[in-house]
């Protein structure tokens, strides 16, 4: 599986603010997701990060709260646009791996807190 | 769409009993199943899944998990737990159609007394 990396691994923000977090992954993937776990539950697919157009969101998310970026088939970013203490949670960003797997590995995580 | 349910939210046992975790979903066609497991303050890791073939798969650190189509479930199995089994474990669904959209669980919160 390609390794992933996450920054930044936590953040304290304040409402109104907006953070810009960034999935590298150290091969060409072919899918790229973003997922949300919020405290004490189970995690929550955001939408897919697609390569070169604009990502597909899941129901209840969108891109004016969630912009999403792929530049390229290695690297991602999700903006937690103009925060407030309920996006307090962990996003983490998932890879199908270097064949195209169905099999989904997930990066370490950024611990979001908003104040 | 794609549901999964997972009925235990916290499970504590000895260590060397016997686990069963319990995982049932809801979706009306041909699925992938998995197990993910996470380590208190790691990353979430992949524990086994099922694509086809035999529904009796096995993963890592001794663990399996039993598909059984009829009854909608993909429970997870250890014939008898180690302390460091100590974490929270996952069950997820995706479509078999190269959807790769993950559904998961709430989770089960496992609990090992030395």
């Amino acid at each position: 599986s390609a390794v992933i990396s996450q920054k930044p691994s936590r953040d304290i923000c304040q409402r109104g603010t907006s953070l810009t977090i960034q999935c590298q992954v150290d091969s060409q993937v072919t899918m790229m997701f973003w997922y949300r776990q919020q405290p004490g539950q189970s995690l929550t697919l955001i939408a897919t990060a697609n390569q070169g157009s604009e990502a597909t969101y899941e129901s209840g998310f969108v891109i004016d709260k969630f912009p999403i970026s792929r530049p390229n088939l290695t690297f991602s970013t999700l903006t937690v646009s103009n925060m407030s203490p309920e996006d307090s949670s962990i996003y983490l960003c998932s890879n199908t791996g270097t064949g195209g797997t169905d099999t989904q590995y997930f990066g370490p995580g950024t611990r979001l807190t908003v104040l | 769409a794609q549901s999964v349910s997972q009925h235990n939210h916290h499970v504590i046992l000895s260590e060397a009993a016997s686990l069963e975790l319990g995982c049932n979903y809801s979706y009306g066609g041909t699925v992938n199943l998995f197990w993910y497991v996470q380590y208190p303050g790691q990353h979430l890791q992949l524990l086994l899944k099922y694509f086809s073939g035999d529904p009796l798969v096995k993963g890592i650190k001794g663990f399996e998990a039993e598909f059984i189509k009829s009854k909608f479930s993909f429970n997870l199995r250890k014939p008898s737990v180690q302390w460091s089994d100590t974490a929270e474990y996952f069950c997820a669904v995706s479509p078999n159609f190269g959807n790769e959209k993950l559904t998961f669980g709430t989770g089960t919160r496992l609990t090992i007394i030395p």
